[in-house]
């Protein structure tokens, strides 16, 4: 399909360990975003890339918390010496647009920390 | 600090009836704000947005309504299916901003 992938969709991890989320936008969009849902929350957003530009970080919970795209297309999202509060659905999107508007999410990958 | 705020996590409505969603939102520097509906195992996917220069905008059976001066917005389905059962989140973005900020999302069941 031409939607946003995103694996894996389970990752089970013991404390402490590094975990790593891949993303696939949709092709041609320039805009990708990362958002964690915690349960019972609302979508937080993390980290935010626009083409070539620098990311917007602005939204990652702490230093342990890292992103990286290639180019406009695949982004890794990882996460060092995870803990429990790092239990999260986390949620990847593209858009075609320069400002947060419209964008196309895909199914998550849910982390559980244990 | 929730920025955001969808107070009713759930409603149930009969099949042909009008569903009313709401959403308050505390940043006056929001101009632009969005619904998502989310089935389960899937993310989101875009419904409708409106701008802050409009009071209202409707896409068939959605019409999404702003009182800027109440900071509230609302999302109507009307007649509304069994298939718009689903989680539906609110969204707004500042101006100019790479981000949006979502609410904590209101389940709407559909009962046929």
């Amino acid at each position: 399909g031409a939607g946003v992938s995103q694996s894996p969709s389970n990752k089970v991890t013991e404390k402490g360990k590094d975990v790593e989320l891949r993303c696939d936008p949709i092709s041609g969009h320039t805009a990708l975003y990362w958002y964690r849902q915690r349960l019972g929350q609302g979508l937080e957003f993390l980290i935010y890339f626009q083409g070539n530009s620098a990311p917007d970080k602005s939204g990652l919970p702490s230093d342990r918390f890292s992103a990286e795209r290639t180019g406009e297309s695949v982004s890794t999202l990882t996460i060092q010496r995870t803990q429990q509060e790092d239990s999260a659905v986390y949620l990847c999107a593209s858009s075609s647009l320069r400002l947060a508007g419209e964008q196309f999410f895909g199914p998550g990958t849910r982390l559980t920390v244990l | 600090d929730q920025q955001v705020k969808q107070n009713s996590p759930s409603l149930s409505v009969q099949e042909g009836r009008i569903s009313i969603l709401n959403c308050d939102y505390t940043n006056s520097m929001f101009d632009y704000f969005l619904w998502y509906k989310k089935y389960p195992a899937e993310g989101p996917t875009f419904l409708i947005s409106i701008s802050s220069i409009k009071d209202k905008n409707e896409d068939g059976r959605f019409t999404v309504f702003l009182n800027k001066s109440a900071k509230h917005l609302s999302l109507h389905i009307v007649p509304s299916q069994p298939g718009d059962s689903a989680v539906y989140f609110c969204a707004a973005r500042g101006t100019g901003a790479n981000n949006l900020f979502f609410g904590t999302g209101t389940r709407l069941t559909v009962i046929p």
